[in-house]
């Protein structure tokens, strides 16, 4: 069974201090991994798509990576706009369509 | 562009009664799912339908949940029967192909009382 466990639940940042989330996932042939954010009251908006060890991709303040077993998210000089919470989700290769989602992490960036 | 289309967004039904949840799926998208989040509970899979097709109900309850995609219209998730405990957050998704990114719609809110 596919899980994935996502760190910390919540976080308090000031604005400008860089941090990183974690997505720590176990899955039978990853497919692929994503990242989306959540804002309250809405659904999840996309992010990133990783397929392999070593990919990264980049988006405004945003960096994703990606090893073996797990994926961060680095925040780099954050702002109070990037409050939300941020989720990890695994699709796994075994023949398998659905998305496993981790519980979120749970952003404040303080002005 | 318009993105995946969820209504109502909030619906209220008392116990026993039947509870309809529409979703369009983004033009030029063929595959749909459903998502249920509960409160401080992560997102989990129900249903994976393909137009006219269910592929993967694995996740959806045997008993008085059901789904579908037809041909023409939206992707309805139909609930029967609610109770308390099927009061969550009821999302829908639609991407290109099976190993294309899910695009969420906002989502469908609904209250048991």
């Amino acid at each position: 069974e596919d899980q994935v466990t996502q760190s910390p639940e919540a976080l308090r940042l000031q604005e400008g201090e860089s941090s990183s989330l974690n997505c720590s996932y176990t899955v039978s042939g990853l497919r692929g991994l994503f990242w989306y954010r959540q804002d309250p009251g809405k659904g999840p908006e996309f992010l990133f798509t990783l397929y392999s060890a070593g990919e990264e991709k980049e988006k405004e303040r945003l960096k994703a990576t990606l090893t073996k077993k797990e994926s961060f998210l680095h925040i780099t000089a954050p702002k109070p706009e990037d409050s939300a919470t941020y989720l990890c989700a695994v699709q796994s290769g075994a023949g398998s369509y659905q998305l496993t989602f981790g519980k979120g992490t749970k952003l404040s960036v303080i002005p | 562009n318009a993105g995946v289309m969820q209504n109502p967004r909030h619906l209220v039904r008392r116990r026993g009664q039947e509870a309809r949840l529409r979703c369009s799926p983004m033009k030029g998208h063929s595959h749909v799912y459903w998502y249920r989040q509960l409160p401080e509970e992560g997102l989990k899979f129900m249903v994976y339908l393909q137009k006219e097709n269910i592929i993967d109900e694995s996740g959806m309850p045997k008993e008085r949940f059901s789904a579908e995609f037809p041909k023409e219209g939206p992707s309805i998730l139909r609930i029967q029967q609610v109770v308390r405990g099927d009061s969550a957050a009821y999302f829908c998704a639609s991407s290109p192909s099976d190993r294309g990114v899910a695009f969420f719609g906002q989502g469908t809110r609904l209250t048991v009382v």
